[in-house]
């Protein structure tokens, strides 16, 4: 079945720094989801991309889709502390299926 | 709207009994989703119901059955809990159209088996 490979599997940072996290697959994807879990929590959806070399912005958050369709990056600048939690890509199949990666921890110190 | 509700929300089992857990929905999906979460793991999913009236298994389905009640309900059971079963469970909806792909998810049911 399909499989997305998402590293690293954690991120420790110093606040302020960024952060990158990164999302691949063997098979050209028909979209990809980010979900972003905190500590305790359950996973929210981010954001959806869906065009090739797509790139999506929300406030600090950088969304990339590869233009092959098969890698996919989230980039946090400036990192705060309440970005902490679990990063996961996610890719859907036409049946409305989503496959998710084993996801990005990051912590970040004060 | 409650969107996804789970319950119950903690559950500790002995090996060898049996649960059904609850995930209602109510936002009118038609797919919804059980994925299982272990410690540092992404989510693996157990069954689907891509619409009422049909489940399809997932990645892991062995020691589980599901049942789409209606559109709104879709109960996971476990006839006979193991200790590898010890996790997170995590029920999502979907609104199951083309374009948008976003999964709604419950607060999670964190299960432990001795």
């Amino acid at each position: 079945g399909q499989q997305v490979m998402q590293i690293p599997q954690y991120q420790h940072v110093q606040e302020g720094e960024d952060f990158t996290t990164y999302c691949n697959s063997s098979t050209t994807l028909s979209n990809i989801q980010w979900y972003k879990q905190r500590p305790g929590g359950h996973p929210v959806f981010l954001i959806q991309l869906v065009k090739s070399g797509e790139v999506k912005k929300q406030k600090r958050l950088t969304f990339q889709f590869g233009e092959a369709k098969k890698n996919s990056s989230l980039h946090i600048t400036a990192t705060q502390t309440t970005d902490v939690g679990t990063y996961f890509c996610a890719a859907s199949t036409n049946a409305g299926k989503s496959t998710f990666g084993d996801g990005t921890t990051l912590t970040v110190k004060p | 709207n409650a969107g996804v509700t789970q319950t119950p929300k903690f559950q500790v089992l002995k090996t060898g009994q049996s649960m059904t857990l609850q995930c209602a929905q109510d936002m009118n999906h038609n797919s919804m989703y059980w994925y299982r979460q272990d410690p540092g793991m992404g989510l693996r999913l157990i069954y689907y119901s891509a619409s009422e009236g049909t489940t399809d298994k997932g990645e892991v389905p062995n020691g589980y059955n599901v049942s789409r009640l209606n559109k709104r309900e879709f109960s996971l059971r476990l006839e006979s809990a193991a200790p590898s079963q010890t996790s997170v469970y995590f029920c999502a909806s979907h609104q199951g159209a083309s374009g948008r792909s976003e999964q709604f998810f419950g607060p999670g049911t964190r299960l432990t088996v001795l």
